[in-house]
């Protein structure tokens, strides 16, 4: 079965650093997310992506945040100057235009910010 | 302000009962409300899909209603079994014109041998 594929799994920073989390969505799929998930907190909506831009995005991600498809399988989550309140489980995602088959996530990416 | 609300409490039953998880939403208008299964320290999978047109959906063991007057989505997990163990996320996609999911809190769910 396809599956979206995060690296690294786990990520240890210190504060102010810029880290890079990778994604390789399912092939097919159009559309592209980043959420994150704190702590024993719910799942929280970054960035959606489509057709090569921002198709929507939350009040979280501000400019400290940027993300980039830049290839034709890659798609990337860039976190500037981070801070202690960054540390969260970054879940990367992809949807095909048919919603029935929902999204499918990857594993994660642990980020640790000391 | 929007809310999905879903029980913070775990939700412990034996094995065999059905499970019942509630989702409920203010100030949202869905056209597509989903549920998805979280294990600890991995991503949500999905489970199934809803749309506001349909009152109910089955897929094996598992049955989700939608009532949009209550504001309220109810899943169904029959027969349960330990393996059924998990987080359940509701999710609302209010069709916009571009994909955005919004996750509930989660129910946590044990299933007792």
């Amino acid at each position: 079965e396809p599956e979206v594929t995060q690296t690294p799994s786990h990520q240890v920073t210190q504060m102010g650093q810029e880290v890079i989390l990778r994604c390789v969505p399912i092939s097919n799929h159009l559309y592209f997310y980043w959420y994150r998930q704190i702590l024993g907190q719910k799942v929280e909506f970054l960035v959606s992506f489509y057709n090569n831009e921002i198709s929507e995005k939350s009040e979280i991600f501000d400019d400290q945040f940027s993300v980039e498809r830049p290839d034709g399988s890659n798609f990337t989550l860039k976190i500037r100057s981070t801070k202690l309140e960054d540390s969260a489980m970054y879940f990367c995602a992809s949807s095909p235009t048919d919603r029935n088959y929902g999204y499918t996530f990857g594993s994660g990416t642990r980020l640790t910010v000391v | 302000s929007q809310k999905i609300e879903q029980n913070s409490e775990a939700l412990n039953i034996q094995e065999g009962k059905t499970a019942t998880l509630t989702c409920n939403y203010t100030n949202y208008s869905p056209a597509y409300l989903q549920w998805y299964r979280q294990d600890p320290g991995r991503g949500p999978v999905f489970l199934l899909l809803i749309r506001e047109n349909e009152k109910e959906k089955r897929k094996e063991r598992l049955k989700v209603t939608f009532d949009t007057t209550l504001k309220q989505s109810l899943f169904h997990i029959t027969a349960s079994q330990p393996a059924d163990s998990a987080t359940y996320l509701c999710a609302l996609d209010e069709d916009t014109g571009f994909q955005k999911l919004v996750f509930g809190t989660g129910t946590r769910l044990l299933v007792s041998p």
